[in-house]
């Protein structure tokens, strides 16, 4: 049972939009910045949105994340097949003084 | 150009330990919060803990405590992570990442990984 709540899968069309979301509480996302991490099958995982909604130099601005409250969102915009991947949401929580992670998200560009 | 380099895989006993070493190359390797995440087979990525060379922090999940000792060899730029008493349920890719500290701030993101290390605990 992960601290962070995802939905376990999304799909979508090519050249379609999608949307991960991320749920916590007050001792994490609440209070704390959320990164997203994208893992190809069989790579390490990769940063993909760090400090809620900024991008790491030659990340391309398809993927854009934001925060709300308690839940964070990573979106995706022009979907390609090459984006078939597990989506992780992370963040610090303040009170187990941990990292969390999210249980993940398998992307399907159909 | 920024680099990771983990030590290879690694086939353990039950009840023994394991040390998998991250070796990192560029920048300056006590500027940086060192992270260690694994996951086992087809699961999601699990933090066991971190440390941050330049203030002498260790930070471990509260699942590993006693269990796993984080340690940073700041002449070789190389992290290490000790995992003791170990059980099948432990057999998985562990991965090491690094996050440049800025203002003071180090947090355990995670903004380059390494190639991952596959630990298998078996009989």
């Amino acid at each position: 049972q992960s601290v962070l709540t995802q939905p376990p899968s999304v799909s979508a069309a090519p050249g379609q939009t999608v949307t991960i979301s991320c749920s916590g509480s007050s001792s994490n996302i609440g209070n704390n910045y959320v990164s997203w991490y994208q893992q190809l099958p069989g790579t390490a995982p990769k940063l993909l949105i760090f400090d809620n909604d900024k991008r790491p130099s030659g990340i391309p601005d398809r993927f854009s994340g934001s925060k709300s409250g308690t839940s964070a969102t990573l979106g995706l915009t022009g979907l390609q097949t090459g984006d078939e991947a597990d989506y992780y949401c992370g963040t610090w929580d303040s009170g187990s003084l941990s990292v969390v992670f999210g249980g993940g998200t398998k992307l399907t560009v159909l | 150009q920024v680099q990771l380099v983990q030590s290879g895989a690694e086939v353990k006993k039950p009840g023994s330990s394991v040390k998998v070493s991250c070796n990192t190359s560029g920048g300056t390797f006590s500027s940086y919060a060192i992270t260690w995440v694994r996951q086992a087979p087809g699961q999601g990525l699990e933090w066991m803990g971190g440390i941050i060379p330049i203030f002498g922090t260790v930070n471990y999940a509260q699942k590993f405590q006693g269990r796993v000792t984080i340690t940073a060899d700041t002449s070789t730029s190389t992290a290490y992570m000790d995992l003791s008493s170990l059980k099948s349920e432990d057999t998985a890719v562990y991965y090491c990442a690094r996050t440049y500290c800025t203002g003071g701030v180090c947090p355990y993101r995670g903004d380059v990984w390494g190639q991952g290390t596959t630990v298998t605990v078996s009989s």
